[in-house]
């Protein structure tokens, strides 16, 4: 079973802070995926990766930052959060030799006061 | 670029009733997308529900179908009858195969059965 798991759940950060928002992978995937979902957009792409050292713009990626550290590891960064960023953000792995089926993990929700 | 237009916001369903969620979908590639439904159940990540990559086939899981209809460019998902445990958002989404492995989501619609 695919397993795509986020930390963390939960989060409340100050306006001007920074976030950081952690996911791992065991599905030995090359891509990896950061979305957010708001109420009337669905999902929206902010950044994505080939496979480790690569991070690339996704739709919407003002005011934020990827790295890849990993094949296993994808962390999405706030380095100044805005009240604007509160909402909740979704990981996902995937790849071709999966028939391009992305598995997601179960969400984090930032507050962003 | 890719859209996918889905049925928007809340529908409300009765238990043991019919079910039909509109997608259709636009494409600037001349190659046909695979297509996907994905459902995220209540705290839950969204999970795969079923997915064609031919058109003119059909795919289904746990009672829902849905047809690859390339002349209307729709992948309408339907089921016969709805139970309480369906209640969740729903996602239509695309892929295309040449592509940068990105999926184009729909908005989401909102399922809630009524008992």
């Amino acid at each position: 079973e695919a397993a795509v798991t986020q930390s963390p759940r939960n989060k409340v950060a100050v306006t001007g802070g920074k976030v950081t928002l952690s996911c791992n992978q065991t599905n030995n995937h090359n891509n990896m995926y950061w979305y957010r979902q708001d109420t009337g957009h669905g999902l929206r792409l902010i950044h994505y990766s080939y496979g480790a050292g690569s991070t690339e713009k996704g739709d919407i990626p003002d005011g934020y930052k990827a790295s890849r550290p990993s094949q296993e590891n994808f962390s999405l960064i706030l380095e100044l959060a805005t009240p604007s960023q509160t909402s909740v953000y979704f990981c996902a792995s995937g790849d071709r030799l999966g028939g391009d089926t992305q598995y997601f993990g179960p969400g984090t929700r930032l507050l962003v006061l | 670029g890719d859209s996918v237009t889905q049925t928007e916001g809340q529908v409300t369903v009765s238990e043991s009733k019919s079910l039909i969620i509109n997608c259709t979908y636009s494409t600037t590639s001349i190659a046909y997308p695979n297509l996907f439904w994905y459902v995220r159940y209540p705290g839950e990540g969204l999970q795969l529900l079923l997915k064609v990559i031919t058109a003119g086939q059909k795919g289904s899981s746990r009672g829902f179908e849905a047809t690859y209809n390339k002349e209307t460019t729709s992948f309408h998902l339907q089921k016969a009858s709805v139970q309480e445990s369906d209640s969740a958002v729903y996602y239509c989404a695309l892929v295309h195969t040449g592509g940068a492995d990105r999926l184009t989501f729909g908005k989401g619609t909102q399922l809630i059965i009524q008992p």
